[in-house]
């Protein structure tokens, strides 16, 4: 079955700095990898997605980047802010997803 | 995206007690339901899934028999805890999908057995 393997597990940034999230995953038949935002005590809530046939997708500060010869996709975020501080999954998907096991992100003002 | 709730969103029973969690897609049709059990500082745990009108698939581990879930329509899932105890106290979050793969997930909800 899936694998995914997130990194690093905490993260912390100052206002303003970039952040990167990486993820691997071992299920080359894996076609669909999105990225999750849970703030305490919520669900997660999806922010960026990409499919195997693309290579980057961007939504204003947020970019996503997948390497499928590596197995490998990453989550970016540009000129991040407080509010960016929470926990973020990746997920790997082609019939089930699977997820990572998150990444604490904490952006100092 | 699409708004997925659930209901209710804390509850505290006693042991020995069955509680049960809905979970309800607004604004689409899901033709897939997941539950996934959460502790704390740790990813999604999925437990099991369901689609509208036919038996849950359980993940390995996860006893049915304790674990009812009812997906009576495509618009609500429930998920029952029978015999609730202690060790069952965590965050239980449902999800929900259209065919096209992409998971929305409810807000949660907090069980606390005493």
């Amino acid at each position: 079955g899936e694998n995914v393997e997130q990194h690093p597990s905490t993260l912390s940034v100052q206002e303003g700095d970039s952040a990167v999230i990486k993820c691997t995953y071992s299920d080359s038949a894996s076609n669909y990898f999105p990225w999750y935002k849970q703030e305490l005590g919520k669900g997660p809530q999806l922010i960026i997605d990409i499919r195997s046939n693309v290579g980057e997708k961007k939504d204003q500060r947020i970019a996503v980047t997948l390497n499928k010869t590596a197995k490998h996709f990453s989550l970016h975020i540009t000129e991040t802010q407080p509010e960016d501080s929470a926990v973020y999954f990746c997920a790997a998907s082609q019939a089930d997803m699977r997820f990572g096991a998150g990444t604490r992100l904490t952006v100092k003002p | 995206g699409a708004v997925v709730s659930q209901h209710p969103s804390w509850v505290i029973c006693k042991s020995g007690t069955s509680v049960k969690i809905e979970c309800r897609s607004l604004d689409f049709q899901a033709t897939t339901m997941f539950w996934y059990r959460q502790f704390p500082k740790q990813s999604l745990m999925l437990m099991a899934t369901s689609n509208e009108g036919s038996k849950a698939t359980y993940e390995q581990g996860v006893e049915k028999d304790k674990f009812l879930i009812n997906h009576a329509s495509l618009t609500l899932s429930t998920l029952t805890v029978t015999s609730a105890h202690p060790e069952d106290s965590s965050f239980y979050i449902c999800s929900a999908a259209r065919r096209e793969e992409t998971q929305y997930f409810g807000p949660g909800t907090r069980l606390l057995v005493l």
